[in-house]
């Protein structure tokens, strides 16, 4: 299995609080993702990065921001949460351009 | 844009065949599909690339029809194993990390 964990895996909060998630791979891939999962919509994209620095919003991406300081962590910020983004957050990693993407195991974030 | 995958749900008996369909408006490069359990990440089972290439899981086969834009995930002799939600995912881009636009999936249930 890729080394990929999520932290937290699981989070309760209130709406204005600010949350981070962290994706953390021990596979040295290129490639990070940030996806949502609701249910009717599959998984949505946030944001994704490239390389060490280089990030790019996805197709749901306000509301969310990214850093990547470092190959192996990626991180997911909400500045202010709302109730809307309540949901369960999927990282993924891929080795090469449109390669295979293994999922972390998730976090579930309910914000109250 | 997300693709449309059909149909939404489908329930067999176990040994049956099952066939999901996902189509795209977009020129797609890749094609993915990936199988969920309720509760744990998605994973990879094919990808299938624009100009034939195919990679993925020997017990399942797929297709893309590239002028169609339409790929059809096939399962054959359908085990107990073989329930879950299956995803599609499309890349209309020439290998950009632009990251996979997922379809809403497609829920499968096989009974004994």
């Amino acid at each position: 299995d890729a080394g990929i964990t999520q932290s937290p895996r699981h989070k309760v909060t209130e709406t204005g609080t600010p949350v981070t998630l962290r994706c953390h791979q021990t596979e040295n891939h290129r490639y990070m993702y940030w996806y949502r999962q609701d249910p009717g919509h599959g998984l949505r994209l946030i944001h994704y990065s490239y390389g060490v620095k280089d990030t790019d919003k996805g197709e749901v991406s306000d509301g969310y921001s990214v850093s990547r300081s470092k190959t192996e962590d990626f991180l997911l910020t909400l500045e202010s949460a709302t109730s809307s983004q309540t949901s369960v957050y999927f990282c993924a990693i891929s080795k090469d351009r449109a390669g295979e993407l293994f999922f972390g195991e998730g976090s579930r974030l309910t914000v109250l | 844009q997300q693709p449309v995958q059909s149909p939404q749900a489908v329930i067999l008996r176990e040994g049956e065949d099952a066939v999901i369909n996902c189509s795209s408006s977009k020129a797609l490069y890749s094609v993915h599909w990936y199988r969920q359990k309720h509760g744990e990440a998605p994973v990879f089972l094919m990808i299938l690339l624009k100009g034939g290439e195919q990679k993925g899981h020997e017990k399942i086969s797929a297709s893309f029809n590239e002028k169609k834009q339409q790929s059809s995930l096939y399962l054959t002799a359908s085990q107990l194993s073989y329930s879950g939600t299956y995803f599609c995912g499309t890349s209309d881009s020439g290998g950009g990390a632009d990251g996979l636009t997922f379809g809403k999936g497609t829920h499968l249930i096989i009974q004994p």
